[in-house]
């Protein structure tokens, strides 16, 4: 079945470095591929998503860009703040699944001053 | 800005007591999800619902559990005689249409707490 496979955390980075959290997928059909937030003591936020091959998502500085070849959907920003600190988590859906979001493990980013 | 809300932010329960937790979705929205999040561990589906009935469910959605939308503005989740391991984060989500490529909306979440 599908499944999402993503770095482990916690990733610790001071604050103006270069993030990059890695998403790889198994999938038997043409998924959507998302990253939700969850920052301390809140919901989950959907941040972006792409729903075909080579689309790139983007939001807040965050991009992602939808790699069908290797199967990835690896999370990048080019500068972190300490208001990134959160739990970043990898999803995909598609009708093999029947839409449910399959979801990675989560990675915990924490980033210090 | 619209959004889903859960209640109560906090349960604690004891073994084999019943427990109901609340969501409101998005007004205008058809499609009603229950996710849960053990601590340290993936976030799971539980259950879909649509048009008044349960369109998909997992494995772990078994007999004791239960959904329902009473009132056309609440989703309910219950869970009819609680266990240990049912202690997790429930997340309730929500989507207009048919979520191939749409958002879902999630809830702040339920922490159960099963003693």
């Amino acid at each position: 079945g599908d499944s999402v496979t993503q770095m482990e955390g916690p990733v610790t980075l001071s604050e103006e470095a270069f993030l990059t959290i890695n998403c790889t997928y198994t999938a038997t059909g043409y998924p959507s591929l998302f990253w939700y937030v969850q920052y301390p003591g809140e919901g989950l936020q959907l941040l972006l998503k792409a729903t075909k091959a080579d689309d790139k998502g983007s939001n807040k500085g965050f991009e992602a860009t939808y790699r069908k070849e290797t199967t990835s959907f690896h999370l990048e920003k080019g500068s972190v703040q300490v208001s990134d600190s959160a739990v970043y988590f990898c999803a995909l859906s598609d009708l093999d699944s029947n839409y449910q979001l399959i979801w990675g493990a989560g990675t915990k980013l924490i980033i210090k001053p | 800005e619209p959004e889903v809300t859960q209640t109560p932010s906090h349960q604690v329960t004891q073994m084999g007591q019943e427990v109901i937790l609340r969501c409101v979705p998005i007004s205008n929205h058809l499609y009603f999800y229950w996710y849960r999040q053990i601590l340290g561990q993936k976030v799971e589906f539980l259950v879909s619902f649509y048009n008044n009935e349960i369109s998909e469910k997992s494995e772990i959605f078994d007999d004791q559990f239960s959904v329902e939308r009473p009132d056309g503005s609440n989703f309910t989740l219950k869970i009819r005689s609680t266990k240990l391991e049912d202690s997790a984060m429930y997340f309730c989500a929500s989507t207009r249409d048919l979520p191939s490529y749409n958002e879902q909306f999630f809830g702040p979440g339920t922490r159960l707490t099963v003693l």
